[in-house]
């Protein structure tokens, strides 16, 4: 059974620094992994999407890898923003159908 | 270009009821996913249908029901209601299922009293 772990489960940053946030997968047979955002009450915001066979994605100040053999993945964001504050969930797409398999998720703070 | 657009946003029932939850996904999507999201569980699948055929299914009881109509649109129904669906019910759409982004719309906030 496929678990996806993130870490840390919670991150407050002051405005302008760059992170990384973190996502563990048990079973390297995945199709594709998707990086998403959540705002309080909403529902998610596709980020990147990474297929099995590539390495990385950006967009804007976004950066995600995967490194499918470890079984992990990394968002990398450059310069916080205050409007960056949200809950950050990564998941995995197995090849059977488009079912994902969730984190937990990582609460980001970013502090003006 | 619509999102995906989800009715009711918000829904009180009483224990013992049942309820229909609806999903319209992006024109051109044919695959529709549903998803349930607690503070315990986090974000589960629920089911996958695709040109009206379920084509993937979570570990969830039979109460929870789903069907797609021809234009993609998806409806999931939960009968005799418990405490613990209450829940952020999501869904999904992408164009083919496999491989693509997936789009999720606003949910549904579903409270059983």
């Amino acid at each position: 059974k496929q678990e996806v772990t993130q870490i840390p489960a919670a991150l407050s940053v002051p405005e302008g620094e760059n992170l990384v946030l973190n996502c563990s997968f048990t079973d390297s047979a995945i199709y594709n992994l998707q990086w998403f955002r959540q705002d309080p009450g909403k529902g998610l915001t596709s980020l990147l999407l990474i297929q099995s066979s590539q390495r990385e994605q950006t967009s804007g100040r976004l950066n995600a890898s995967l490194d499918k053999s470890s079984g992990r993945s990394t968002l990398y964001i450059a310069a916080s923003q205050p409007g960056d504050s949200a809950t950050y969930l990564c998941a995995v797409g197995l090849a059977s159908g488009s079912r994902l398999t969730f984190g937990e998720g990582t609460q980001l703070t970013v502090n003006p | 270009k619509a999102g995906v657009t989800q009715t009711p946003r918000y829904l009180i029932k009483t224990r013992g009821q049942q309820v229909t939850l609806s999903c319209s996904p992006i024109s051109g999507h044919r695959s529709v996913s549903w998803y349930q999201q607690t503070p315990g569980q986090g974000l589960q699948f629920l089911f996958e249908y695709f040109s009206e055929t379920q084509r993937n299914k979570g570990n969830f009881p039979g109460r929870f029901s789903g069907r797609q109509f021809s234009n993609s649109r998806s409806e999931m129904n939960v009968s005799t209601l418990e405490l613990g669906d209450s829940a952020l019910y999501l869904c999904a759409s992408t164009r083919w299922g496999v491989g693509d982004t997936q789009y999720f719309g606003p949910g549904t906030r579903l409270t059983v009293l």
